[in-house]
């Protein structure tokens, strides 16, 4: 079975604050692969990043950067300095194996000015 | 540009209407997805396909169908609607490569009255 949690449902903070969205996956494979993605009040999903099982560097991109750690499953996503624009609910997703994209519950982020 | 367009934004169907909501996209991707979105219930696969005129079944495919007659389009159908399918509804495309990043579109936002 593949699962993913994001524990937080609702994030608030106020505007240059930084920002970390923790996701947990459960898998039993060796090859997987996990995903950001951001959805705006307009409803769209942006895709924001994707990282193969083994490949555990950090990622960073602007005041986004990622935090991939296979000793505790988790994939954590950090904005720094947050903004307004910000705003959006983000998911985290994983495909083990030849599988379906398997999607967090989402966490609702919140950035006041 | 990965671009992935939906027919429209916005729909309202009575119950027990066939309802057709059609996708397409520009990026030659042999995979295309269904999914609805529902408040706590995050993401949910309907149905995808991985080449023309194929299609398989996700996890809640009751009540739909799919139609892939053009690598570009993916239409899916409800055949008689009911209020329980009011979600909105969003469509996704990604290379056939294992674990690859999907893309997704606008989303339709159905209502069924």
């Amino acid at each position: 079975a593949q699962k993913v949690t994001q524990a937080q449902t609702e994030i608030s903070v106020v505007e240059k604050e930084d920002v970390t969205l923790d996701c947990v996956y459960e898998t039993r494979d060796t090859t997987y692969y996990l995903f950001w993605y951001k959805q705006p009040p307009s409803g769209e999903l942006v895709f924001l990043i994707r990282r193969n099982s083994f490949d555990e560097q950090n990622e960073i991109s602007g005041r986004y950067s990622w935090n991939f750690q296979k000793s505790t499953s988790s994939f954590n996503f950090t904005i720094t300095a947050s903004q307004v624009v910000d705003s959006a609910v983000y998911f985290c997703a994983l495909i083990q194996g030849g599988g379906d994209m398997r999607f967090g519950a989402g966490t609702r982020l919140t950035v006041k000015p | 540009d990965v671009k992935v367009t939906q027919s429209s934004r916005y729909l309202v169907k009575r119950t027990g209407e066939k309802v057709f909501l059609e996708c397409v996209q520009d990026m030659d991707h042999e995979n295309m997805f269904w999914y609805r979105q529902d408040p706590g219930l995050g993401l949910r696969l309907i149905y995808f396909s991985y080449d023309v005129k194929m299609k398989e079944k996700g996890d809640i495919p009751e009540g739909y169908s799919v139609s892939r007659e053009k690598k570009e389009r993916f239409s899916l159908i409800l055949e008689s609607a009911s209020t329980n399918q009011t979600s909105m509804y969003l469509c996704a495309s990604s290379r056939r490569d294992r674990g690859r990043e999907q893309y997704f579109g606008p989303g339709t936002r159905l209502t069924v009255t």
